[in-house]
């Protein structure tokens, strides 16, 4: 069964710096696709980033940029010059199968200091 | 706004009750799925419907059950509801359910079991 693994309960960042924030997963798949979720205190579950697995080039998008290392199962995201707006909970999801199932990490608790 | 419509936000009720909550899919959508998310257990998938068929369940009790109509929207069932149901249920859809599809999600209902 596929897993995903965040280990970091917790960060802080100062604004305008830069955090990464871990997750490892399991898979015997070889072809896949990782996502980032955002839940801000709205509740709202929001797509920030997405990966797929056969593309070697890390996905980008403005200031999100992941870190995709395949052989070592891992999937990490980078928040470059941190905004307030960026305090949320993150989640790195594995979608299963043909039906994409989310399979959820436990999340990360990101908050902003000004 | 994600296009998926949850209702009602927020829901107290008493063990022992029986509850129903609604989701409307984004226009188009034909898949949907149905998450909880509780401290103890972090965001869990639970079912999953395709243009009116269950396609996929996950950690589903069988005290709970849902529905897809034709008119794509669909329906959470709670019965029985012990303290321990308490918690927040996503509904989420997408165009087709395969692959990376991404997966909007509404801003979910708020369960209060007391």
């Amino acid at each position: 069964a596929q897993t995903v693994t965040q280990s970091q309960p917790e960060m802080s960042v100062q604004e305008a710096e830069t955090v990464t924030l871990s997750c490892t997963y399991d898979t015997s798949e070889s072809d896949y696709y990782l996502f980032w979720y955002k839940q801000p205190p709205s509740r709202q579950m929001i797509l920030v980033i997405r990966q797929e697995a056969y593309k070697q080039q890390n996905a980008t998008e403005n200031r999100f940029s992941v870190n995709f290392q395949k052989a070592a199962k891992s999937f990490s995201l980078k928040i470059s010059d941190s905004q307030l707006g960026d305090a949320a909970m993150y989640f790195c999801a594995y979608p299963t199968g043909a039906n994409s199932k989310l399979t959820f990490g436990k999340g990360i608790t990101l908050s902003v200091r000004p | 706004d994600s296009g998926v419509t949850q209702t009602p936000k927020h829901l107290i009720t008493a063990t022992g009750q029986r509850v129903t909550l609604r989701c409307s899919p984004r226009s188009g959508d034909l898949s949907v799925y149905w998450y909880q998310q509780s401290l103890d257990q972090g965001l869990q998938f639970l079912i999953q419907y395709y243009n009116g068929e269950e396609r996929a369940k996950g950690n589903i009790l069988e005290r709970f059950s849902a529905q897809q109509f034709p008119d794509l929207h669909s329906e959470l069932n709670l019965s029985s509801l012990e303290l321990g149901d308490s918690a927040l249920y996503f509904c989420a859809s997408s165009a087709e359910g395969g692959g990376g599809t991404e997966a909007f999600f509404g801003q979910g209902t708020r369960l209060t079991v007391v």
